[in-house]
């Protein structure tokens, strides 16, 4: 079946512009996660939404990032006037369901260029 | 907080050499561990995980066991092949008061394997 799927799969993006990314998760899983890859800082969690509960956002690294999910389903990544250290890989990945007992599957990513 | 630490890359070995890549972990409670494993151009794939002090992990021909005692989980494999050049990141994944599932990771470890 398909996979977790990310969009765009490259941005290049102006200093202090805002951008939004996108992440189709597997069909029927509960669980959805958002990470960041990047060099200085390697793969750090940011959010974490669990059907309806109220998501986890102990890991969004300042309050110009917010996610939503949306019907339980796609999940947005808002990055507003964005900073070259925002440059890095954002990953989705989506789980059947919270904690630790299911795997969680990754999507490819999404390279955000902040210039 | 929790933490994982591995050990600097690259690492660069001949076919069929062994491998043995260190991860020791810092966390409160009692953490699941995992191996993912990402291939040149692709998303992140879970490899192994243990989830209780003992356990061993397997997948693929890599080994991992759980050491509560020198908190470690080191990865092996007996015999490397040309395909399992990739980047290796070990995490962990602690219940807390949450359950969320949530990685934390180490830095990555870039294999190379020459034929």
């Amino acid at each position: 079946g398909a996979g977790v799927s990310q969009s765009p799969s490259n941005k290049v993006t102006e200093k202090g512009k805002d951008v939004e990314l996108r992440c189709d998760p597997i069909s029927g899983h509960t669980a959805l996660y958002w990470y960041r890859q990047s060099l200085g800082q390697g793969l750090e969690f940011l959010i974490y939404f669990q059907g309806n509960s109220a998501p986890d956002k102990s890991g969004l690294p300042s309050d110009r990032f917010s996610a939503e999910r949306t019907g339980g389903s796609v999940s947005t990544l808002t990055i507003q006037r964005t900073q070259q250290e925002d440059s890095a890989v954002y990953l989705c990945a989506s789980s059947y369901s919270g904690g630790i007992s299911y795997e969680q599957y990754f999507g490819p990513g999404t390279r955000l260029t902040v210039t | 907080g929790d933490s994982v630490t591995q050990m600097e890359g690259p690492v660069t070995l001949s076919e069929e050499a062994f491998l043995t890549i260190n991860c020791t972990y810092t966390a409160t409670g009692y953490p699941s561990l995992f191996w993912y494993v990402q291939y040149p151009g692709e998303g992140l794939q879970l490899l192994l995980k243990a989830t209780k002090a003992d356990d061993k992990g397997s997948n693929k021909g890599f080994e991992a066991t759980y050491r509560k005692e020198t908190t470690s989980f080191h990865l092996e494999k007996g015999s490397v092949q040309v395909s399992d050049s990739a980047v290796y990141f070990c995490a962990l994944s602690d219940l807390g008061s949450s359950n969320t599932g949530k990685l934390i990771f180490g830095q990555g470890t870039t294999l190379q394997v020459k034929p």
